[in-house]
């Protein structure tokens, strides 16, 4: 069966600093991969997703993710941090119809 | 142009009761899954409709939860005999057609038992 793991359960960056969030997955055929974005008390949005097209992947808000098959990673990353981007962030991946998710990081951002 | 709309929003309860979540998916999805999220958790898989059948419940994690979808829209969550157990967010979610289109989740209801 497929899983993703998400090291770190905690974050906090600096405004304007680097964000990357670590998700490692386990899969044995070529996984679909996807990365939530979940403000408080709000559903879960989609940031970007994996299908196999492209190892680079572009989202929203700035987000990119790059599919790893040699690492088993599909890491999240934004160049510069905003205070805006405070949320919690999930990967998970697909398994037969469903979406299998990990516990998810909290992103913190400091002025 | 609504997106996935589920009620109530919160909901307090007694230990025992019964208890029924509603949610409304995007209009002509075909899919609808339902998730449980508990504090400091991702969400967890309960059960996926295709249409009105459950495609799959192996999520449901014992015989007093229950779902349907008996027109292929609305789909109710029904938890018979509550425990404080089961208190988390119940989110729902739906897509198109299933399979790798992506899942648009509603904004979750909060069920706290007592």
């Amino acid at each position: 069966a497929q899983s993703v793991t998400q090291l770190g359960s905690h974050v906090s960056v600096s405004e304007g600093a680097l964000v990357l969030l670590r998700c490692n997955y386990s899969s044995s055929v070529p996984p679909y991969l996807f990365w939530y974005v979940q403000y408080p008390n709000q559903g879960l949005q989609l940031l970007l997703k994996y299908t196999s097209a492209a190892t680079l992947v572009k989202g929203i808000n700035g987000f990119e993710a790059e599919f790893k098959k040699s690492e088993t990673s599909f890491h999240l990353t934004k160049p510069s941090a905003h205070m805006s981007d405070a949320a919690e962030y999930f990967c998970a991946v697909r398994y037969t119809d469903k979406l299998i998710f990990g516990t998810g990081t909290r992103l913190q951002v400091f002025p | 142009g609504a997106g996935v709309s589920q009620t109530p929003s919160n909901k307090v309860t007694e230990k025992g009761k019964y208890v029924e979540l509603r949610c409304d998916p995007i209009s002509g999805h075909t899919a609808l899954y339902w998730y449980r999220q508990s504090l400091g958790q991702g969400p967890e898989f309960l059960i996926y409709f295709q249409g009105t059948g459950a495609a799959d419940d192996s999520g449901l994690p014992n015989d007093r939860f229950f779902a349907v979808r008996p027109e292929g829209s609305v789909s109710t969550l029904k938890i018979q005999r509550t425990e404080r157990g089961d208190s988390a967010v119940y989110l729902c979610a739906s897509s198109s057609t299933g399979g790798n289109s992506p899942l648009h989740f509603g904004n979750g209801t909060r069920l706290t038992v007592t």
